[in-house]
């Protein structure tokens, strides 16, 4: 399994309230990915980072932001949740230097919004 | 944008048959590549395999192979011996070569039966 840790794995919130899930991996991947999970759409890209400090939006960027101080991590912020960002949240890496479009995933976090 | 189609969304097979899950794909381009994930109770997404489209040779993996056909813009998955342990939901995914926007099916979910 790829080094890829996801915290917190489970958090329940209320309506407005930041949230913010952490991605940290080991394997020194250039490239990390935010994926939300929801029944019936598969994984949806929320936002993706190609580097220390650069990101990008992906397909459902809206209501999220996102931070990459360093290398291993990848932070994912809700500014003031709400009910529609249930979901099950998945980081996940690739690198240019190894398969750059093979994606590894972290194990998920599921987040209840109240 | 591209979009991945997986139009069995629950199939079922008895331990040691062959079982085969589509997945059709729409896109103008001609440099992606296909995946297929397997997504266990755990919920850990695991890559089961790949497909570059320009290789015409359909991609294996032990148990795991694929029938890519790309002129009809097909990509399925055939498991041979199925176990217990393959009981889970599969996703197809796409990605357009040196891009980061991975689509994915909407997923089968795949119970094999003693």
């Amino acid at each position: 399994d790829a080094g890829i840790t996801q915290s917190p794995r489970h958090k329940v919130t209320e309506t407005g309230t930041p949230v913010t899930l952490r991605c940290h991996q080991t394997e020194n991947h250039r490239y990390m990915y935010w994926y939300r999970q929801d029944p019936g759409h598969g994984l949806r890209l929320i936002h993706y980072s190609y580097g220390v400090k650069d990101t990008d939006k992906g397909e459902v960027s809206d209501g999220y932001s996102v931070s990459r101080s360093k290398t291993e991590d990848f932070l994912l912020t809700l500014e003031s949740a709400t009910s529609s960002q249930t979901s099950v949240y998945f980081c996940a890496i690739s690198d240019p230097l190894r398969q750059q479009e093979t994606q590894y995933f972290g194990p998920g976090t599921r987040l209840l919004v109240l | 944008a591209q979009t991945v189609t997986q139009s069995q969304p629950e199939m079922s097979v008895q331990e040691a048959e062959t079982v085969t899950l589509s997945c059709t794909y729409d896109t103008s381009e001609s440099n992606y590549y296909l995946f297929w994930y397997k997504q266990p109770p755990s919920r850990q997404m695991i890559l089961v395999i790949r497909q570059e489209a320009y290789k015409q040779q359909n991609a294996t993996e032990n148990r795991f192979s694929v029938n890519f056909q790309k002129a009809a813009k097909s990509f399925s998955l055939k498991i041979s011996d199925s176990q217990l342990g393959d009981t889970a939901m599969y996703f197809c995914a796409f990605i357009f070569y040196n891009n980061n926007d991975m689509r994915f099916g909407a997923g089968t979910r795949l119970t094999v039966k003693p």
